[in-house]
């Protein structure tokens, strides 16, 4: 089955700076990479998502990169604020239903 | 307020008694997953449904667990004689389209707590 794997752990950077979230995989069946978000009490948020036949995707402050070949797929986010601090998953899911595998998450701090 | 919804939020019970949580999924998604978190992990698979069928069960934990989703619009599921490893948030998502390549929306959870 499908493995997914996450780091760093935890992560604190300053206001302003950028911060980078890696995951790894191993099913090359796996072809959808999503990102979440979870404040505390609250449900994971999807914030981006990426295809396996796109290398990069952008929305506004935040970006995911993918290497197929590598089975590896990455965050970044820039101009990091302190609302940007929260747990983010990553994931991989695959179009027959049977994987649907989280990363075991990065605590991200965004200090003031 | 359109998104998923899951009740209750808390669940507190005695070791040995049955739940039973409900989760609402966003009205035109055909599909729904519900998921298993314990503190400090993402989230674990559990099952899903499209539509009214369950296509996927074998990751349920034990085989007191049980989901329906009688008139594929909301769902339950339920957990018989629990056990304190149980203690856990529950998590529902749902999906729009056909395929498991799609965008998941997740509820808030149910928080259970077995004394």
């Amino acid at each position: 089955g499908e493995n997914v794997e996450q780091h760093p752990s935890t992560l604190s950077v300053q206001e302003g700076d950028s911060a980078v979230i890696k995951c790894t995989y191993s099913d090359s069946a796996s072809n959808y990479f999503p990102w979440y978000k979870q404040e505390l009490g609250k449900g994971p948020q999807l914030i981006i998502d990426i295809r396996s036949n796109v290398g990069e995707k952008k929305d506004q402050r935040i970006a995911v990169t993918l290497n197929k070949t590598a089975k590896h797929f990455s965050l970044h986010i820039t101009e990091t604020q302190p609302e940007d601090s929260a747990v983010y998953f990553c994931a991989a899911f695959d179009n027959y239903g049977q994987n649907f595998v989280f990363g075991p998450g990065t605590r991200l701090s965004v200090l003031p | 307020d359109t998104g998923v919804s899951q009740n209750p939020r808390h669940k507190i019970t005695k070791r040995g008694q049955n739940v039973t949580f409900r989760c609402d999924p966003i009205s035109e998604h055909n599909r729904l997953y519900w998921y298993r978190q314990t503190l400090g992990q993402g989230p674990e698979f559990l099952t899903y449904f499209q539509n009214e069928a369950q296509l996927e069960k074998s990751r349920l934990l034990s085989d007191r667990f049980s989901a329906e989703r009688p008139k594929g619009s909301f769902s339950t599921l339920e957990i018989q004689r629990t056990e304190q490893g149980d203690s856990a948030m529950y998590l529902c998502a749902s999906s729009a389209g056909l395929g498991g390549s799609q965008p998941q929306h997740f509820g808030d959870g149910t928080r259970l707590s077995i004394l």
